[in-house]
């Protein structure tokens, strides 16, 4: 099983749609969870960090479920800027530790 | 807004040369790494570095690689005796006790 697994996609939607995208990963013991978005042949950036609590930043919303190993995100009324690959990134010990990275979910968004 | 600034942003060697990719770190973080990404797959971690010290390497990152902090500002990555396989996207990354934020890259060819 890979380490952090995602819907490699593409998805196509329209400006204003809600996207939603999956990640699972394989370590129980990971310690940090994160969506980085990277733009075609750029280095990825964050986007937002993701919590047992779940947390939002605007129109951006991430879950994580540790029971089984699931994380998403959520992005309402999306804009032509959100077209991307997100990332889902996985930190097994948390802290400054290395990060193990999904191989992403392309986004395009259309006008 | 401070950031990681890598050199060069295109690098082309001959199969068997040696490369040296650079990198300046955010100058408050104490944490440093190098991922690559081959074109078309994932991001993949090669080496954390702290406290002047190698912390963690993946299997990628064998005899053929060397990472080096010369001075106080630079952070180096050093690949011996290059393999067409060698080609890829090397970002190298800082944090200081949380996010890592990463450079623009380096795109190495390897004809």
């Amino acid at each position: 099983r890979k380490e952090v697994e995602q819907d490699p996609g593409p998805f196509n939607v329209p400006e204003g749609a809600t996207v939603a995208f999956n990640c699972t990963y394989s370590n129980s013991a990971s310690q940090s969870f994160f969506w980085y978005r990277q733009d075609c042949r750029k280095e990825p950036k964050l986007l937002m960090s993701v919590y047992s609590s779940g947390n939002e930043d605007g129109r951006f919303t991430a879950q994580l479920n540790r029971a089984s190993q699931y994380i998403s995100l959520l992005i309402r009324d999306s804009k032509l800027s959100d077209s991307a690959t997100y990332l889902c990134v996985v930190s097994p010990q948390g802290g400054s530790e290395k990060l193990v990275f999904g191989k992403g979910t392309k986004l395009t968004v259309n006008p | 807004e401070p950031e990681v600034t890598q050199t060069p942003s295109h690098q082309v060697t001959q199969m068997g040369q040696e490369v040296i990719l650079r990198c300046v770190p955010i100058s408050n973080h104490l944490y440093f790494y190098w991922y690559r990404q081959i074109l078309g797959q994932k991001v993949e971690f090669l080496v954390s570095f702290y406290n002047n010290e190698i912390s963690e390497k993946s299997e990628i990152f064998d005899d053929q690689f060397s990472v080096e902090r010369p001075d106080g500002s630079n952070f180096t990555l050093k690949i011996r005796s290059t393999k067409l396989e060698d080609s890829a996207m090397y970002f190298c990354a800082s944090s200081g006790s949380t996010e890592a934020f990463f450079g623009q890259g380096t795109r190495l060819t390897v004809v």
